[in-house]
């Protein structure tokens, strides 16, 4: 069954540094969205994206946050100056439409020292 | 009040038992309704998905969506110990209005089925 691919599945950085957050969607999928989940917390919505453009955003995807769909098949989330706070476990997922459910890959932990 | 509330347990049950799991909501707006799984150190796993109100099953899974209450459930017929999880419901209302289709979660309910 085909699924969603984020690697890598564990990234260590130091606070201020940038980091890429990459996933591969499921190949007949046409929307893609992040999310993140702070531990102990619910899974927030970070950004949805459609035709090589965002689509919505949430208020945590400020001005440190990009997303770039650099190919076809890659789906990539940067954060440009990192911070404490952004240690979190970040999820991609993919729907083949709007109102079609969205499927999850396995997340990478991010830890910002 | 919170828009998405899930008690988030633990629940432990012995095997063979139903499972009750349920999410209140605030929001008029949500029209679809998903439940997810999620195994430790792995990503939501779809379970359920329904749109608007009505019942569903699938297998030894049931969910059940009632608007007029804000209320939605899913039932786990003789659950076994690789249901042990946490399942987290999210919702999502339709396009017009910015939404999006983007999901907001519960919190996510531990359960454990002990054999």
């Amino acid at each position: 069954e085909p699924e969603v691919t984020q690697t890598p599945s564990h990234q260590v950085t130091q606070m201020g540094q940038e980091v890429i957050l990459r996933c591969v969607p499921i190949s007949n999928h046409l929307y893609f969205y992040w999310y993140r989940q702070i531990l102990g917390q619910k899974v927030e919505f970070l950004v949805s994206f459609y035709n090589n453009e965002i689509s919505e955003k949430s208020e945590i995807f400020d001005d440190q946050f990009s997303v770039e769909r650099p190919d076809g098949s890659n789906f990539t989330l940067k954060i440009r100056s990192t911070k404490l706070e952004d240690s979190a476990m970040y999820f991609c997922a993919s729907s083949r439409a709007r109102a079609q459910p969205q499927h999850f890959g396995d997340g990478t932990r991010l830890s910002i020292l | 009040q919170k828009e998405v509330e899930q008690d988030p347990g633990p629940l432990s049950v012995p095997e063979g038992a139903i499972v009750s799991l349920n999410c209140t909501y605030s929001n008029s707006a949500f029209q679809y309704f998903m439940w997810y799984r999620q195994y430790s150190r792995k990503g939501p796993e779809l379970l359920m998905y329904t749109y608007s109100s009505g019942n569903k099953e699938d297998g030894r899974f049931t969910a059940q969506v009632d608007k007029s209450s804000k209320y939605i459930s899913l039932f786990i017929r003789d659950s076994q110990p690789s249901d042990s999880a946490t399942y987290l419901c999210a919702m999502s209302a339709t396009g017009s209005g910015g939404s999006n289709y983007k999901l907001t979660f519960g919190k996510g309910t531990l359960l454990t089925v002990n054999p």
